[in-house]
């Protein structure tokens, strides 16, 4: 089975710009989970989307946005991007619920000059 | 909300040597728990989770973690260390139904031969 998938793997933006990232969820997983890493603040929840449907959702200012299509890829949004939002993007997928185990892509470097 | 907090941000110890991380959660209501591993460059990979049935908690590589409600604590175990332990490990938690994951500072383990 191929595990999750994360598109692209490096990325490097300038403030203002906006990006999308992207993630492929293990076949079968309908729920996906999106969490920012930084040195900083360290591993922090961003949302969680199942069946297409935002189930909960992170303290982020509304620059961040996600969605779920109905393969249950998932796509996340950041606009006008600032340096602070440099780090790194994981995105999770379990069956069901965000408490199952949940199996984590490799994870999108975004680099904000 | 729900919290955890690990104490020691860095822990050494010699291969062979047992292995134990430290996490305390905060709740009056048990929560889901969770501990994982993240090697350089790679997202995070489950080592085992506590959701309300046995306190201790085998998971994979040999380690193991128990659930102890008075101390509200969910110690992170292996009895012998290995030099492929050396990564860094997150506690986390969620409540049941919440749909979302918190996430403790992390814990840098380094073995020495």
């Amino acid at each position: 089975k191929a595990g999750v998938t994360q598109t692209p793997r490096y990325l490097i933006k300038t403030r203002g710009q906006q990006v999308t990232l992207s993630c492929s969820p293990i076949s079968g997983h309908r729920s996906v989970s999106w969490y920012q890493q930084t040195p900083g603040q360290g591993l922090q929840f961003l949302f969680e989307y199942f069946s297409e449907t935002q189930r909960n959702k992170g303290n982020f200012p509304g620059r961040f946005s996600g969605r779920q299509f109905s393969n249950s890829r998932s796509e996340m949004n950041v606009s006008t991007l600032e340096l602070g939002d440099s780090a790194l993007y994981l995105c999770a997928s379990s069956p069901l619920q965000i408490t199952d185990t949940q199996y984590f892509g490799p994870g999108t470097r975004l680099t904000v000059l | 909300a729900q919290s955890v907090t690990q104490l020691g941000s860095h822990v050494s110890v010699s291969e062979g040597a047992l292995v134990l991380l430290r996490c305390n959660y905060s709740s009056s209501v048990p929560p889901y728990l969770f501990w994982y591993v993240q090697y350089p460059n790679q997202g995070l990979q489950l080592l085992l989770k506590y959701t309300s049935a046995a306190t201790l908690v085998k998971g994979i590589n040999g380690f193991e973690a128990e659930f102890k409600k008075s101390e509200t604590s969910f110690h992170l175990t292996k009895p012998s260390a290995h030099m492929s332990d050396a990564a860094e490990y997150f506690c986390a938690v969620s409540d049941p139904g919440n749909n979302d994951m918190r996430f403790g500072a992390g814990t840098r383990l380094t073995v020495k031969p």
